[in-house]
This record gives structure tokens, C-alpha cells and sequence, in this order.
């Protein structure tokens, strides 16, 4: 059973970047769509994006145009989201979630909580 | 983008109860629709995927149907471990949207 580990709370100036990983443990997710969502407080979830490892093909919503990227690493083992450019809007629950066969997001990971705060 | 809109926004039933929510497409968007369970601190699981195909390991006691724009989530037997927020999300097309929740509660 694979399940997703992310990396740890940020807290950031605006105006500056974050980078947050997600790493598979258990099973891998190469030939999966890996999802980039996020949930700010009290709101419904926000899908920002995908990326496929095997290839680093990758897609992200219109919204944040320029603003974010979805990197991988070579063993295709963990995958990367970085936004730029931090607004106060931007503080938010980050999640990565797999994509099954049903179209659903089915596997998540705990989620990272950005704080953008001058 | 295609807007999702869910209703309504919380109810309040007892143990036993039936509970049914509703989720309109701003577009006819097929079948392409997933329902969410999401509880406090933790991440969204999904409960029905194509409008109406329960995930595996889901309670019998959830249902969902429609297609096009109306789109409906049924507690059939409402427990205390189903208190949480619903949301319905749409893959038609892209952005995938989420609705804005609906909270249900525990009398």
C-alpha cells in the first residue's frame, strides 16, 4: 500500500518561494499522475497541477500561470512543487495525491501547511 | 472554468437518518464526478467516483447518482463516524473544480 510523505511546515516572507516534496514509500508512483492540490483554511479543495514522473511531463492550472512548477528526481521516487512569488493568499494546506484508475485522487499525503506572513 | 456548487452548505441529523446533499455543474459535465469525505486535520478520501461507483472499502450505506448537471450524495443510515465535509469535484474538464462543501453533522 503506497502511501505519500511530504515535507514539513514553512513559514514564508511574501514575495519569496517555497519548495515541498512528496516522496512515495511502500509501492511507487512513476507511471501514476501525481496531483498538486491545495486548501486554504476553512475552503474547499484547489487543484493546482500534475505531473507524471516517469516522463516529468507536467500541467497546472491557468491560475497560477508562471508561478508554480512540478519537478522530479531522477529515481522518480519524489516529486516536487515550487511557487513563487508568495502572497498572503497563498497560505494554505499543500497536498500531493495519486490519481487511480477511477479519476479520483485515492492516495494523499498528509499535507503541507504554508504560512506566507510578513 | 466549471463551477460546482453544493447544497446545502451544513445539515444536522441524528443517528439513523437518512442525508442526501446536492452538487450542480455550471456545465453538463457527464458522469465525471467524485465525492470527498474530508474530516479535521486530515486529507480528503474519496468515496464515489463516476457519479455513482462506490470506492473500494466504502460503506454500502453512501450512494451517489445523477448525471449532467445534478448530482446527489446519499447517507442511506447516517453514523457518528460520518460527521464531516463533502465535497463533490468534477473531471470533466480542466481545472478539476471542487464544490464548496457540505458539513454534516450529528444531532
Amino acid at each position: 500500500q503506497m502511501q505519500l510523505v511530504q515535507s514539513g511546515a514553512e513559514v514564508k516572507k511574501p514575495g519569496s518561494s517555497v519548495n515541498i516534496s512528496c516522496e512515495a514509500s511502500g509501492d511507487t508512483f512513476t507511471y501514476r499522475y501525481l496531483h498538486w492540490l491545495r486548501q486554504a483554511p476553512g475552503q474547499a479543495p484547489e487543484w493546482m497541477g500534475w505531473i507524471t514522473p516517469f516522463n516529468g511531463y507536467s500541467h497546472n492550472a491557468q491560475k497560477f500561470q508562471d508561478r508554480v512548477t512540478f519537478t522530479r528526481d531522477t529515481p522518480m521516487t519524489t516529486v516536487y512543487m515550487h511557487l513563487s512569488s508568495l502572497r498572503s493568499d497563498d497560505t494554505a494546506m499543500y497536498f500531493c495525491a495519486t490519481e487511480d484508475g477511477s479519476n479520483s485522487f485515492d492516495t494523499w499525503g498528509p499535507g503541507t501547511l504554508v504560512t506566507v506572513s510578513s | 472554468d466549471i463551477q460546482m456548487t453544493q447544497s446545502p452548505a451544513s445539515v444536522s441529523a441524528f443517528v439513523g437518518d437518512g442525508v442526501t446533499m446536492t452538487c450542480r455543474a455550471s456545465q453538463d459535465i457527464n458522469n465525471h464526478v467524485v465525492w470527498y469525505q474530508q474530516k479535521p486535520g486530515k486529507a480528503p478520501k474519496s468515496l464515489i467516483s463516476g457519479a455513482s461507483y462506490l470506492q473500494s472499502g466504502v460503506p454500502s450505506r453512501f450512494s451517489g447518482s445523477g448525471s449532467g448537471t445534478d448530482f446527489t450524495l446519499t447517507i442511506s443510515s447516517l453514523q457518528p463516524e460520518d460527521s464531516a465535509t463533502y465535497y463533490c469535484q468534477q473531471y470533466n474538464g480542466s481545472p478539476r473544480t471542487f464544490g464548496g462543501g457540505t458539513k454534516v453533522e450529528i444531532k
